[in-house]
């Protein structure tokens, strides 16, 4: 079966600009999350959906925005972006919306903004 | 925020040997953990997990322990391998909506 798929792998782009994350969760699942990790950290919350409603934010500026599709297929989007937004975005994908549902993650999409 | 800590950022063990990784939490209200191992390039590959009603799980070549009292989580790998070099983290539920992860523990194994 497959897992976590993540789209692109890598990207970069210049400050300023916008980008477009894309993740597919593993079939079954209908919440996906999505992490910021920076290099030497443990990853960061920034959003849960379920059935396509916003489930979850963690403390990330109004320039971090997603959705989730009817698929369950999902999309992060970040504006304006900043040279701290450089980082590994990893999307996660649960059975459920409930605590003790293990997030399973993909390979992570790696942003670097020059 | 919470506060998931490691108490080791880095460990060598001998290929063969058992190891132990160890992890803090802070809140006392958390149900629910998970030990990730995150490999370069990759992303956090699911463990074991643990409720907090347990003390004790075991997986393959693998164990992790709960101490609520000092709210304290370990994980144990039996005879580690060269394989099971990577960054372990361990993670905390306490709302439902969001994981928080520790920095990580890099694990070297020495063949």
């Amino acid at each position: 079966d497959a897992g976590v798929t993540q789209s692109p792998t890598h990207l970069i782009k210049t400050r300023g600009q916008h980008v477009t994350l894309r993740c597919s969760p593993i079939s079954g699942h209908k919440s996906v999350s999505w992490y910021q990790q920076v290099l030497g950290q443990g990853p960061q919350f920034i959003f849960q959906y379920y059935e396509k409603e916003e489930r979850g934010r963690g403390n990330f500026p109004d320039r971090f925005s997603a959705r989730q599709f009817p698929n369950y297929s999902s999309e992060l989007n970040v504006n304006a972006l900043l040279l701290g937004d450089s980082a590994l975005y990893l999307c996660a994908s649960s059975l459920r919306a409930a605590y003790n549902s293990p997030l399973h993650f993909g390979n992570g999409t790696r942003l670097t903004v020059t | 925020g919470e506060s998931v800590g490691l108490h080791l950022p880095t460990l060598s063990v001998q290929e063969g040997d058992n190891s132990i990784i160890n992890c803090a939490y802070s809140n006392s209200a958390s149900d629910y953990f998970i030990w990730y191992k995150q490999e370069s390039g990759k992303g956090p590959q699911f463990i074991i997990d643990i409720r907090s009603n347990m003390d004790k799980r075991q997986g393959q070549r693998v164990t992790v322990l709960l101490n609520k009292t000092v709210k304290h989580l370990s994980l144990q790998i039996a005879a580690t391998q060269p394989g099971d070099s990577a960054v372990y983290f361990c993670a905390e539920n306490p709302t439902g909506n969001q994981f928080y992860f520790g920095t990580g523990t890099s694990l070297t194994v020495i063949p």
